[in-house]
C-alpha cells in the first residue's frame, strides 16, 4: 500500500497569514494527489486535484504542487472560513488502494 | 450541480449488517463512478468500494469479504450493506462521486454516523 504522511498533524495561525501543509507519498505517484477540506460535523470538500488543479468554486488563495512523493497545499492569506482539517488522498493506484493522510488541523491562534 | 443525500440506520447491533443508501441528484448518474467511504473516530478516511452504473464494483481489500455495493439506475440510487459489523466498525460514513475526469472525490454526501452497540 502506498502511505500518505502529512505534516503538521495541527498548526496553529493568524488570519492573514500564509501556510503550508505537506504531504508525502511512501512512493512516487506522479500528480495523482488531491486535497480535501472538512470543517466540524461536514463532509470533505475537494480543493484540489492533479496535485495542483484548483477545484472549480476554490478561491484562489489556495494552490497546491509537487510531483513524485512530495506535496504542499498553501493558503496564501488565511480567512476565518480555512480553520478546518486539511487530508491530502492519492489516486495513482487502483480504486482498491487509495489512501488518505492522518490530516492536518488548522486552528486559529 | 451534482449532490448526493444518504440515509440509513445509525446504530447496528454487534454481528449485524449496516445498510445505507445514496440518492444521485442532478448530473449524470450513468457517467461517473459511486463510492462509499469512512472515518472511524480519530481516524484517517478510507475508501470502501465503488460501483458503477453498470454494476461493476471495486472493493477494498480487507473489506471485501463483508462488503456489497449495489445499484439502481432507475432510481439514481447506490447502497453499501456490511456484514458481520463490531465496534470497529464504527464510524462516519460517506457515500462519494469520484470523477471520471480525474480520480478524486466530489461531491460528498452529509455523513452517517454508524455506532456498532448492543
Amino acid at each position: 500500500d502506498i502511505q500518505m504522511t502529512q505534516s503538521p498533524s495541527s498548526l496553529s495561525a493568524s488570519v492573514g497569514d500564509r501556510v503550508t501543509i505537506t504531504c508525502r507519498a511512501s512512493q512516487r505517484i506522479s500528480n495523482y494527489l488531491n486535497w480535501y477540506q472538512q470543517k466540524p460535523g461536514r463532509a470533505p470538500t475537494l480543493l484540489i486535484y492533479a496535485a495542483s488543479s484548483l477545484q472549480s468554486g476554490v478561491p484562489s488563495r489556495f494552490s497546491g504542487s509537487g510531483s513524485g512523493t512530495e506535496f504542499t497545499l498553501t493558503i496564501s492569506s488565511l480567512q476565518p472560513e480555512d480553520f478546518a482539517t486539511y487530508y491530502c488522498q492519492q489516486s495513482y493506484s487502483s480504486p482498491q488502494e487509495y489512501t488518505f493522510g492522518h490530516g492536518t488541523k488548522l486552528e486559529i491562534k | 450541480q451534482v449532490q448526493l443525500q444518504q440515509w440509513g440506520a445509525g446504530l447496528v447491533k454487534p454481528s449485524e449488517t449496516l445498510s445505507l443508501t445514496c440518492a444521485v441528484y442532478g448530473g449524470s448518474f450513468r457517467a461517473d463512478y459511486w463510492s462509499w467511504i469512512r472515518q472511524p473516530p480519530g481516524k484517517r478516511l478510507e475508501w470502501i468500494g465503488e460501483i458503477s452504473q453498470n454494476g461493476s464494483t471495486k472493493y477494498n481489500p480487507s473489506l471485501k469479504s463483508r462488503v456489497t455495493i449495489s445499484v439502481d439506475t432507475s432510481k439514481n440510487h447506490f447502497s453499501l450493506n456490511l456484514t458481520s459489523m463490531t465496534a470497529a466498525d464504527t464510524a462516519v460514513y460517506y457515500c462519494a462521486r469520484e470523477r471520471t475526469q480525474w480520480p478524486s472525490f466530489d461531491p460528498w454526501g452529509q455523513g452517517t454516523l454508524v455506532t456498532v452497540s448492543s
